[in-house]
């Protein structure tokens, strides 16, 4: 069955320090996985896709077949980054499952 | 290109009535998703359509139902509510089901 898991329901960081939300998925194909996000009073918007590769906003995710794992992670936390964040996981032809999500605060 | 539009973006209900949210997907897209978002449970995927068919569906009771036109708009119905209906209702839509999704504003539904 497909399922993500998103371990931290909420996460407190502070300014400047290092980001890494968690997400752990099962999925017996091959997925692809996405981390979306969503800032305070706006729609939920993808931040960036494993296929991608690519830094979005300083975030970066690998995907570790191996761990089954795609943890989201910047070096250095900003303010504007306080939001709520949701792994995911889709196939093509097929649904896109969520985490429960990780709300992000980052701490003066 | 317009965005994912969902109508209306409030709602305020009775235990017992009915509801129907509407959906319009970006042009072009075929795929249209519900996800029920609440504090406690974040997303919960409801059901998919794809040229007019469901092709997936959540852990939802019966009384949660769609439809998608030959258009690609959608609509969700939720029959008999109940207070725990209350949740804002996301809509997205896609070029194919599992690829990156756009969503819309939401309908924040309450149930009272």
């Amino acid at each position: 069955a497909q399922r993500v898991t998103q371990p931290e329901k909420l996460l407190s960081v502070f300014k400047g320090a290092p980001v890494e939300l968690k997400c752990n998925y099962s999925y017996s194909g091959s997925p692809e996985l996405f981390w979306y996000v969503q800032y305070s009073r706006q729609r939920l918007q993808l931040l960036l896709r494993h296929i991608s590769r690519e830094s979005i906003k300083g975030f970066t995710a690998d995907l570790n077949k191996g761990e089954t794992s795609f943890h989201l992670k910047k070096p250095f936390a900003q303010e504007e980054d306080s939001a709520m964040y949701y792994c995911a996981l889709g196939n093509r032809d097929d649904k896109i499952i969520f985490g429960k999500g990780t709300r992000l605060h980052i701490l003066p | 290109k317009a965005g994912v539009t969902q109508t209306p973006r409030y709602l305020i209900k009775t235990r017992g009535q009915q509801v129907t949210l509407s959906c319009s997907p970006i042009s072009g897209h075929r795929s249209v998703s519900w996800y029920q978002q609440t504090p406690g449970q974040g997303l919960q995927f409801l059901f998919e359509y794809f040229s007019e068919t469901q092709r997936n569906k959540g852990n939802f009771p019966g009384r949660f139902s769609g439809r998608q036109f030959s258009n690609s708009r959608s609509e969700m119905n939720v029959s008999t509510l109940e207070l725990g209906d209350s949740a804002l209702y996301l809509c997205a839509s896609s070029a194919m089901g599992g690829t990156e999704a756009f969503f819309g504003q939401g309908t924040r539904l309450t149930v009272v």
